[in-house]
Order: structure tokens, then C-alpha cells, then sequence
């Protein structure tokens, strides 16, 4: 049964660098696509981009470029940069693991609530 | 993008219910549709995937149905754990897209 366990901080400044790393237990981590997903207080949830072990990449054109995931097949670790952050980036932020050849959410992570404020 | 709308945005039932709830894409998704249960402070939970699979270990009184532009959640008999909150989400063309999600609260 894969477990995904993430970490970051919480508390960020407006034109920072929100940063989250996401570490994969268990399973193969070969094997799928690796998404960083997003819910605003109260709201709906936003898929930010998805990464694969090779390190292939896809992003949500929303961000804007500000969004970079990256891969550590060493570590079984991938994360996200979210750069440039304003209030409306405050929101939970889920890691997850996308079905290996379909991309609905199959194992997602606790989440962590980032706050953007001065 | 493709936009996915739920109705309705809440809904009132009781226990033993037969529950229904709606996702629409504004294109065509094929089959493409999963749902998700949430409830207060935890994560999504896969419930149906290919607009009718359900996931494996969910309770057979979940079902989906639906292709192209429409689908539906059915709840047939509604139990006191499945008072939460339920999402589609699209998977069928980036960026993936989920609706504003259904709140199913006790009547």
C-alpha cells in the first residue's frame, strides 16, 4: 500500500517561493505519475501539473510558469516550486499518485496548508 | 480547459436516501470521470473511476454512470458515513479538471 508523506512550510511571505517535497513509501514509484494538487479554503480542488519517474513534466497553464515539479528517483521524492506566491496561493496542498495509464488520483498525501501573508 | 459543473452544490437527505448527483463537462470527456469523496480536513477518496468502475474496498451502493458530456453519482441507500462532500474530476485532456464538488448534509 503506497504511503505518500509531505513537508513544507506553511507560512509564507507575498513574492516568495512556496516549496513542498513529497516522499513515496511503498509500491513502485517507477510506475505512475506523480501530481501536485491544490484546494483553496472552502473551495474546489486545482490540479497544479504531474510528474513521471523519468521526469516528464505537465503543468497547469493557469500557473503561468511559476510552477516547476521535479524528481528524485533516488529518494522515491518529487516536489513542487511555486514561485512569485500572493494571497491567492494560500490553500491545501495535496501530493498524489495518478493511476498508472489514466489520470485520476488513486493515493493522495495528508496535505499541507500553505499561507500566503504579510 | 474543460469546465466540469456539479449540481446540485448541496444536498439535503437522510439515512437510506437514494442519492443522485450531477457532473456535466463542457466538452466531451469520453469516459473519462472519476469521483471523489472528501470529507472536513482529509484528503479525496477514490470512489469511481471510467465514469463506472468502482475503485476496489468502496461499498457496492456507490455507482456511476455516463459518457461524453453527462454523468451521474448514485448513492442508493445513503449511510451516516457518507454525509461529505463529492467531486468529479475530468482525465481526459490537460490540465485536469474537477467540478465545484456536492455537499451532502443530514435533512
Amino acid at each position: 500500500q503506497v504511503q505518500l508523506q509531505q513537508w513544507g512550510a506553511g507560512l509564507l511571505k507575498p513574492s516568495e517561493t512556496l516549496s513542498l517535497t513529497c516522499a513515496v513509501y511503498g509500491g513502485s514509484f517507477s510506475a505512475y505519475y506523480w501530481s501536485w494538487i491544490r484546494q483553496p479554503p472552502g473551495k474546489g480542488l486545482e490540479w497544479l501539473g504531474e510528474i513521471s519517474h523519468g521526469g516528464v513534466t505537465k503543468y497547469n497553464p493557469s500557473l503561468k510558469s511559476r510552477v516547476t515539479i521535479s524528481v528524485d528517483t533516488s529518494k522515491n521524492q518529487f516536489s513542487l516550486r511555486l514561485r512569485s506566491v500572493t494571497a491567492a496561493d494560500t490553500a491545501v496542498y495535496y501530493c498524489a499518485r495518478e493511476g498508472s495509464h489514466s489520470r485520476f488520483v488513486v493515493s493522495w498525501g495528508r496535505g499541507t496548508l500553505v499561507t500566503v501573508s504579510s | 480547459d474543460i469546465q466540469m459543473t456539479q449540481s446540485p452544490s448541496t444536498l439535503s437527505a437522510s439515512v437510506g436516501d437514494r442519492v443522485t448527483i450531477t457532473c456535466r463537462a463542457s466538452q466531451s470527456i469520453r469516459p473519462w470521470l472519476a469521483w471523489y469523496q472528501q470529507k472536513p480536513g482529509k484528503a479525496p477518496k477514490l470512489l469511481i473511476y471510467s465514469a463506472s468502475s468502482l475503485e476496489s474496498g468502496v461499498p457496492s451502493r456507490f455507482s456511476g454512470s455516463g459518457s461524453g458530456t453527462e454523468f451521474t453519482l448514485t448513492i442508493s441507500s445513503l449511510q451516516p458515513d457518507d454525509f461529505a462532500t463529492y467531486c468529479c474530476q475530468q482525465y481526459d485532456t490537460y490540465p485536469l479538471t474537477f467540478g465545484g464538488g456536492t455537499k451532502v448534509e443530514i435533512e
